[in-house]
């Protein structure tokens, strides 16, 4: 099993829709977690953090559920320049700089 | 202007001639690493720094080499490169220390070893 897992899609949403994507990950002692977002073959760059309690930039809603070791993010009202690729990452340690990589989810949003 | 700078930017060469992939951050950050990118599977960590003379292995350290003389500077040294290390390579940087800080990326290196 992948110590962290995401569906790679691709996702094929019209404009307007809300679209969610799902990271599971394996180690229960996993510190940090973040969703980064990358443009083809392009440096992925920090979209949020995940916190806990969870947490919301304007359209994008970031959730963390260490009950079932997973988190998500939700995208309201889709835009054409939301087509990317989502990265979800993980950090196991805080003593540590290892982190995790899931393999990318793909979005599409189409007009 | 803050950033990560990582040369060259598309590399050609052949199997087993020594190479070295540079990066630099100009943002006096503590952590760096070096990640690879392939198709399906995603970014995988070849190798990390916490700080200056500290290194440790990531997923993927086989076949390559680093060193962290100076707190800004950090390269990717393939000794004897093969064909299966043709990838895209990323360097990135970040305070290091809290548990939630934010991973700048230099632009990539394209690596096609023949």
């Amino acid at each position: 099993r992948k110590e962290v897992e995401q569906d790679p899609g691709p996702f094929n949403v019209p404009e307007g829709a809300t679209v969610a994507f799902n990271c599971t990950y394996s180690n229960s002692a996993s510190q940090s977690f973040f969703w980064y977002r990358q443009d083809c073959r392009k440096e992925p760059k920090l979209l949020m953090s995940v916190y806990s309690s969870g947490n919301e930039d304007g359209r994008f809603t970031a959730q963390l559920n260490r009950a079932s070791q997973y988190i998500s993010l939700l995208i309201r009202d889709s835009k054409l320049s939301d087509s990317a690729t989502y990265l979800c990452v993980v950090r196991v340690s805080s003593n540590t700089g290892k982190l995790i990589f899931g393999q990318g989810t793909t979005l599409q949003v189409k007009p | 202007e803050a950033q990560v700078t990582q040369n060259p930017r598309y590399l050609i060469t052949v199997t087993g001639k020594k190479l070295t992939v540079t990066c630099s951050q100009n943002m006096n950050h503590e952590y760096m690493s070096w990640y690879r990118q392939d198709p399906g599977l995603g970014l995988r960590q070849i190798y990390y720094s916490m700080n200056v003379e500290v290194t440790d292995k990531g997923d993927v350290p086989e076949g390559y080499k680093v060193s962290r003389k100076e707190k800004r500077n950090f390269p990717l040294i393939l000794e004897s490169p093969s064909p299966n290390q043709t990838s895209l390579y990323f360097c990135a940087s970040s305070f290091g220390g809290a548990t939630n800080e934010k991973l700048f990326f230099g632009s990539g290196t394209q690596l096609s070893v023949l």
